[in-house]
């Protein structure tokens, strides 16, 4: 069946601009979860959402990143005023009710801030 | 979530068994030990969990100690695809969902 699907693959954007990263989860899944990875870094998480309660945004690194996840399905990653220290891989995983722990992860958005 | 430690690299003969070493000295009772991989350029990908028993799948076998201070990963027949970098993570089974990622152990296998 289908996976977790990002787009864009790809964003290049300047400094100081606003961008959305898109997630569609597998779905089913009950559980989302947003990851960023930088260069020669490990995976760091992000967001997590789970049904209707509220999300998990520990560990998002400021007030500058937002996420939603309408109708319990696609999610968006909202970066404003973007930094050059913004720039990553964002991966998007979904997991089944029950088995958070067997994440599917997406291909990632690579995104580079000039 | 206990701190794992785990080899930053290791080579294995393409067709041998790679044994990836993941030391949890600090787990507690309720946590498992997950493993993960992340081919080159992809998202990671589950391959395996267990808590105390050993497990094996359709990818790996895991064996933990009777201690649980410890386990291994086992690939019983490693090909060039199973290069990648290989991330043990030791978890609670309760509302902790996200994944700690460490610096996992990039596994080379060589042809």
């Amino acid at each position: 069946g289908a996976g977790v699907s990002q787009s864009p693959s790809n964003k290049v954007t300047e400094k100081g601009k606003d961008v959305e990263l898109r997630c569609d989860p597998i779905s089913g899944h009950t559980a989302l979860y947003w990851y960023r990875q930088s260069l020669g870094q490990g995976l760091e998480f992000l967001i997590y959402f789970q049904g209707n309660s509220a999300p998990d945004k520990s560990g998002l690194p400021s007030d500058r990143f937002s996420a939603e996840r309408t109708g319990g399905s696609v999610s968006t990653l909202t970066i404003q005023r973007t930094q050059q220290e913004d720039s990553a891989v964002y991966l998007c995983a979904s997991s089944p009710q029950f088995r958070s722990y067997e994440q599917y992860f997406g291909p990632g958005t690579r995104l580079t801030v000039t | 979530d206990a701190k794992t430690t785990q080899p930053p690299s290791m080579d294995c003969a393409e067709g041998r068994a790679a044994n990836l070493p993941c030391n949890h000295s600090t787990i507690s009772g309720n946590e498992y030990v997950y493993w993960y991989r992340q081919i080159h350029s992809q998202g990671p990908q589950y391959i395996i969990h267990g808590l105390k028993n050993n497990e094996t799948n359709e990818m790996a076998s895991l064996i933990i100690t009777e201690d649980r201070k410890s386990s291994t990963l086992i690939l019983p027949h490693a090909t060039l695809r199973d290069t990648a970098v290989y991330y043990c993570i030791a978890r609670g089974g309760g509302a902790t969902n996200k994944l700690i990622f460490g610096t996992g152990t990039l596994l080379a296998v060589q042809p």
